[in-house]
């Protein structure tokens, strides 16, 4: 069966500092990954998807990034936080159903920008 | 301009009784819609799921209909039970490859 990490759970950051969370897909190949923001009154905000080794497409501008360098995993970045960066991150997966995609979420990570 | 719209941010229901979640989309491509609960600093569960061509969709205490023509869908709960107190995403998508679109989701509080 597929599963999905990613970590870590939680953690503080000085603003100004980098960022990296790591994301890991098991059980699958070829998945299309995706980095989801939940933000307090903003709902799950899609930041960064991904159908394939080094294509990421951005949905947000913002001074985030990603990158994925293996097919099963996929990286979110910053060079320097914002307070505003301060969040619940979500990776995802899609599993390709029929008459669409139902996406999978890891267990997120929780960002505090101080 | 949100493409899917959950207008009630909150929703409070007594155990036993049904709970009605509405979601709202503006895409008239949209063709499936999905349905998530999320428990706090959780990753979202998937609930269920619609495709266009069914107006309803059942799986056991929840069922989910579409109404194509309103641009509308909701999620029916019954009966209501207190593990069900989460916050609810509706999300929707266009062809299998696009991304899925969230609204911001309705917290629901079962009450016992």
């Amino acid at each position: 069966s597929q599963t999905i990490h990613q970590w870590p759970a939680t953690l503080v950051q000085p603003v100004g500092s980098p960022l990296s969370l790591e994301c890991t897909v098991e059980g699958t190949s070829n998945p299309n990954l995706y980095w989801y923001r939940q933000a307090a009154g903003r709902g799950l905000q899609l930041l960064f998807y991904s159908v394939g080794i080094g294509q990421i497409s951005s949905e947000v501008p913002q001074n985030l990034s990603a990158s994925r360098p293996q097919d099963r995993q996929f990286i979110l970045s910053s060079k320097k936080l914002l307070l505003s960066d301060s969040g619940f991150y979500l990776c995802a997966w899609t599993r390709l159903g029929v008459g669409g995609n139902t996406i999978y979420f890891g267990e997120g990570s929780w960002l505090t920008v101080v | 301009d949100q493409q899917v719209k959950q207008n009630s941010p909150s929703l409070s229901v007594q155990e036993g009784r049904i709970s009605i979640l509405n979601c709202d989309y503006t895409n008239s491509m949209f063709d499936y819609f999905l349905w998530y609960k999320k428990y706090p600093a959780e990753g979202p569960t998937f609930l269920i799921s619609i495709s266009s061509i069914k107006d309803k969709n059942e799986d056991g205490r929840f069922t989910v209909f579409l109404n194509k023509s309103a641009k509308h869908l909701s999620l029916h709960i019954v009966p209501s039970q207190p593990g069900d107190s989460a916050v609810y995403f509706c999300a929707a998508t266009a062809t299998p490859n696009t991304p899925l679109v969230f609204g911001k989701g309705t917290r629901l509080s079962v009450i016992a």
